[in-house]
């Protein structure tokens, strides 16, 4: 069946713009995380939904990151006024519930110029 | 808080050769323990997981790794390394003392090069 799907693929756009990310889960996954990896570096929890609600948003590193999933399934991590050093690779995994492995998507390469 | 640890972030093995990818867990509670293989612009794909069943946990693609709670490690090996193994490994953790059930932290990667 389908993996987890993630748009755009690849983001570039200038410091100070707003950007959205986009995630479409496995179908009837209610679990949805998103990490965030630089260059070099493994992966980084920044929040995790059980269906329509942040259950945890511990690791947004900022109020300018902000994240939504309004019906429980397709997620948006939206970044406002963004920075050079938010350029990374946006990673979104779900999985059926919340102790269960994450499957993860390609993710979304965001490039700040 | 949970803390993973690669030993090397690079590894070049020669193709037919013993792949020993090394990672540590700091938690004094066992935790959940995953690998996870990415390949170049891709996600990340479960390889294999230890949820407190038997120790030695066999993956896909022909890897397995080895629990040992009492040298905190869960070391990922394949006996015979293939180039369409190259690829970046990630060991990661889930629960364990200071540790929530779904937050994955991983380590910062292994490089795993093979040569001809």
């Amino acid at each position: 069946g389908a993996g987890v799907s993630q748009t755009p693929s690849n983001k570039v756009t200038e410091k100070g713009k707003y950007v959205e990310l986009r995630c479409d889960p496995i179908s009837g996954h209610t679990a949805l995380y998103w990490y965030r990896q630089s260059l070099g570096q493994g992966p980084e929890f920044l929040i995790y939904f059980q269906g329509t609600g942040a259950a945890d948003d511990s690791g947004l590193p900022n109020d300018r990151f902000f994240a939504v999933r309004p019906e429980g399934s397709v997620s948006t991590l939206k970044i406002q006024r963004t920075e050079r050093g938010d350029s990374a690779v946006y990673l979104c995994a779900s999985s059926p519930d919340r102790d269960q492995p994450q499957h993860f998507g390609d993710g979304t390469r965001l490039s700040i110029l | 808080a949970q803390s993973v640890t690669q030993l090397g972030s690079h590894v070049s093995v020669s193709e037919g050769a013993l792949v020993l990818l090394r990672c540590n867990y700091s938690s004094s509670v066992p935790p959940y323990l995953f690998w996870y293989v990415q390949y170049p612009n891709q996600g990340l794909q479960l390889l294999l997981k230890y949820t407190s069943a038997a120790t030695l946990v066999k993956g896909i693609n022909g890897f397995e790794a080895e629990f040992k709670k009492s040298e905190t490690s869960f070391h990922l090996t394949k006996p015979s390394a293939h180039m369409s193994d190259a690829a970046e490994y990630f060991c990661a953790v889930v629960g364990g003392s200071g540790g929530s059930n779904y937050k994955l932290t991983f380590g910062k990667g292994t490089l795993l090069t093979v040569n001809p």
